[in-house]
């Protein structure tokens, strides 16, 4: 089956630094790519969805600037949190799919903390 | 904007015997897509079934089912014979189109007894 990979799986830094986590569609043409949030014992809440050569669609309340995704080639879609603070911490999942109506792959998740 | 209601918080179950997640959805589209993900302590993301909403057989997976009720946005997930294994949270999300992000239910934890 189609694999995503996401990279890293668990990153700990401190306050006003800037994480990158990156995911990979690594057997298929990921056109577009998604970017989920989870805090702990809670559902995932889509941050933004991500096509290939274009800018970012951010849901509601998502900070863009805070929030910074790149979805440079059909393979890789980056998230970076920058200038991170301890309410950024969370599990952040990517989710990726090809054309047409195919299902949506996910990544296995980073777990960000902010100290 | 569509919505996804489980109700359950957690359900609990003896193994081997059959247990049934409750979902409800709100949508204003009538071309839409409907799935139940496991989420084990690993937290990935399992699919375990999906649904196309113009499609009115229910769809089936080895021990799964769902019961698909579209008049009334309900969509329930059946496991027979339950196993071990299966214990995890159990979510539900909707999609409208291919390129859409998933919307989440709140997930039901299931337990399973031995």
């Amino acid at each position: 089956g189609a694999v995503v990979s996401q990279h890293p799986s668990w990153v700990i830094c401190k306050s006003g630094t800037s994480v990158k986590i990156e995911c990979r569609s690594l057997d298929f043409q990921a056109t577009t790519m998604f970017w989920y949030r989870q805090f702990p014992k809670q559902s995932l809440m889509l941050m933004a969805t991500s096509n290939e050569g274009s800018k970012a669609t951010y849901e509601q309340g998502v900070e863009k600037d805070k929030f910074l995704i790149n979805h440079a080639s059909l393979t890789l879609s980056t998230l970076t949190v920058t200038s991170a603070h301890p309410e950024d911490s969370s599990f952040y999942i990517c989710s990726a799919t090809g054309q047409g109506h195919q299902p949506q792959h996910f990544g296995d998740g980073t777990r960000l903390s902010i100290l | 904007a569509q919505t996804v209601t489980q109700s359950q918080p957690e359900m609990s179950v003896q193994e081997a015997e059959t247990v049934t997640l409750s979902c409800t959805y709100d949508t204003s589209e009538s071309d839409y897509y409907l799935f139940w993900y496991k989420q084990p302590p690993s937290r990935q993301m399992i699919l375990v079934i999906r649904q196309e909403a113009y499609k009115q057989q229910n769809a089936t997976e080895n021990r799964f089912s769902v019961n698909f009720q579209k008049a009334a946005k309900s969509f329930s997930l059946k496991i027979s014979d339950s196993q071990l294994g299966d214990a995890a949270m159990y979510f539900c999300a909707t999609r409208q189109g291919g390129a859409d992000g998933l919307t989440f239910g709140k997930g039901t934890h299931l337990i399973i007894q031995p």
